[in-house]
């Protein structure tokens, strides 16, 4: 089955630091740019970070570059999104989403069913 | 959010409603549109990508239209089932990354 699944939300202090994963199956995962996209409670979709299928490119909003790094295991079909130097704002579900193609601008046809991430003290 | 829609739309049962998704020379006007799904409670499902291409399984009563920097979601024959938040997205050029509108709650009547 063609899936994806998140793991690693948590609550967490502001200033601290957590890994997200997203564990990948049904697919030739290599192939696929990923993405991160977050919702913050009641709020819409912000999308936070991509990388390409061979993970050398990177992209990130501008509201997490410097304290978040997306990567990807492809051998483990598996994207990561370290998060540092969290803020109360970094409130939100976190889903990760595979693009149609190896572009991270292209549609996202499938998206996990969310992590819930919440920073405060 | 770089991409404006509204907040909200309505129309009774059976009714045809259009959702608008503003933006700008940098997303719109040069790179394809998306629309999504989000039903209350689940995550978001792609509805339109290029602009006006359905993935299979989405109704025909979904349609997408896009001109210069304006995009536009169609409904027709509105169901209950329809009830949902809908989201337009593009890739932006100046900020190198995709961007989503602030979403549309559909309501019928």
């Amino acid at each position: 089955e063609v899936q994806l699944l998140e793991s690693g939300g948590d609550l967490v202090q502001p200033g601290g630091s957590l890994r997200l994963s997203c564990a990948a199956s049904g697919f030739t995962f290599a192939s696929y740019a990923m993405s991160w996209v977050r919702q913050a409670p009641g709020k819409g979709l912000e999308w936070v970070s991509g990388i390409s299928g061979s993970g050398g490119s990177t992209y990130y909003a501008d509201s997490v570059k410097g304290r978040f790094t997306i990567s990807r295991g492809n051998s483990k079909s598996t994207l990561y999104l370290q998060m540092s130097s969290l803020i109360p704002d970094d409130t939100a579900v976190y889903y990760c989403a595979k693009s149609f193609g190896d572009y991270v601008g292209d549609a996202f046809p499938l998206w996990g069913q969310g992590t819930m991430v919440t920073v405060s003290s | 959010s770089v991409l404006t829609q509204p907040p909200s739309a309505s129309g009774p049962p059976g009714q045809r409603v259009t959702i608008s998704c503003s933006g700008s020379n940098s997303n719109i006007r040069r790179f394809t549109v998306n629309w999504y799904q989000q039903l209350p409670g689940t995550a978001p499902k792609l509805l339109i990508f290029n602009s006006n291409q359905r993935p299979s399984g989405v109704p025909d009563r979904f349609s997408g239209s896009k001109s210069g920097t304006s995009a536009s979601l169609a409904v027709s024959g509105l169901r209950s089932e329809d009830e949902a938040d809908y989201y337009c997205a593009a890739w932006d050029e100046t900020l190198n990354g995709p961007v989503f509108g602030g979403g549309t709650k559909l309501t019928v009547l």
